[in-house]
């Protein structure tokens, strides 16, 4: 059964202090998103990658979260330093995408990790 | 960038009866809809999809329709069960040159199912 495996699941951490949340997609796809929930805003995506670059990260605080895909079977969601207003859960889910004009695949999201910063 | 609005915020229906959320979007070169089920704690799920070449899909007791015209898209969960009750998201994207750009979500809809 494949899946997308986060980790960590839950994570308790200091303001002011760095996180790295870590992603595996599932083997075989090649477009990983980043999403992160919260009650007040929902479901907001972050950024994505298609083949390891970055395609979209305009919904990311630019100045202390950074996303990256070391390889094609990890990818890292960042944050330095940490803020409360960062508490979420954070998803990862990935897709594959087929070729130009393909249609858009299903994305298969993570468990995700629960952020807490106090 | 691309907008989506979901009704309502919350429905409650009695079991075996009918439940409908709609949603509206904002750019009208989206062309994939999906719906997921996210239940308390767990991780969104896909339960349909529709694409833009289509005005209505159906898998046993879940459809959904679309309206390109109006630029609106309807969930329709027929003889509701007790596990049906959980937080339904309706999403839109664009399948751009390379392929999949990412999901919009609406701000989904807590369905409870009464006995």
């Amino acid at each position: 059964d494949a899946r997308v495996t986060q980790t960590p699941r839950d994570k308790v951490t200091e303001m002011g202090q760095e996180v790295t949340m870590r992603c595996q997609p599932i083997l075989g796809h090649n477009t990983v998103f980043w999403y992160r929930q919260t009650m007040m805003q929902g479901l907001e995506l972050l950024a994505y990658f298609r083949n390891r670059a970055p395609l979209d990260d305009s919904g990311m605080p630019k100045d202390r979260f950074s996303a990256e895909m070391p390889d094609a079977t990890l990818a890292t969601l960042k944050i330095q330093p940490s803020e409360p207003r960062d508490s979420a859960v954070y998803f990862c889910a990935s897709g594959l995408t087929l070729g130009p004009g393909a249609w858009n695949t299903e994305a298969f999201f993570g468990q995700g990790t629960r952020l807490t910063v106090v | 960038g691309e907008n989506v609005e979901q009704h309502p915020s919350t429905l409650s229906v009695q079991e075996g009866d009918s439940a409908v959320i709609k949603c509206t979007y904002s750019d009208s070169a989206s062309n994939y809809f999906p719906w997921y089920k996210q239940e308390l704690g767990k991780r969104p799920q896909l339960i349909i999809d529709i694409r833009s070449n289509v005005g209505e899909k159906k898998d046993q007791r879940i459809a959904v329709t679309l309206n390109k015209t109006a630029k609106h898209f309807s969930l329709h969960i027929t003889e509701t069960q007790p596990e049906d009750s959980a937080v339904y998201f309706c999403a839109a994207s664009m399948a751009s040159g390379g392929g999949a750009d990412g999901l919009t979500f609406g701000k989904g809809t807590h369905l409870i199912i009464q006995p």
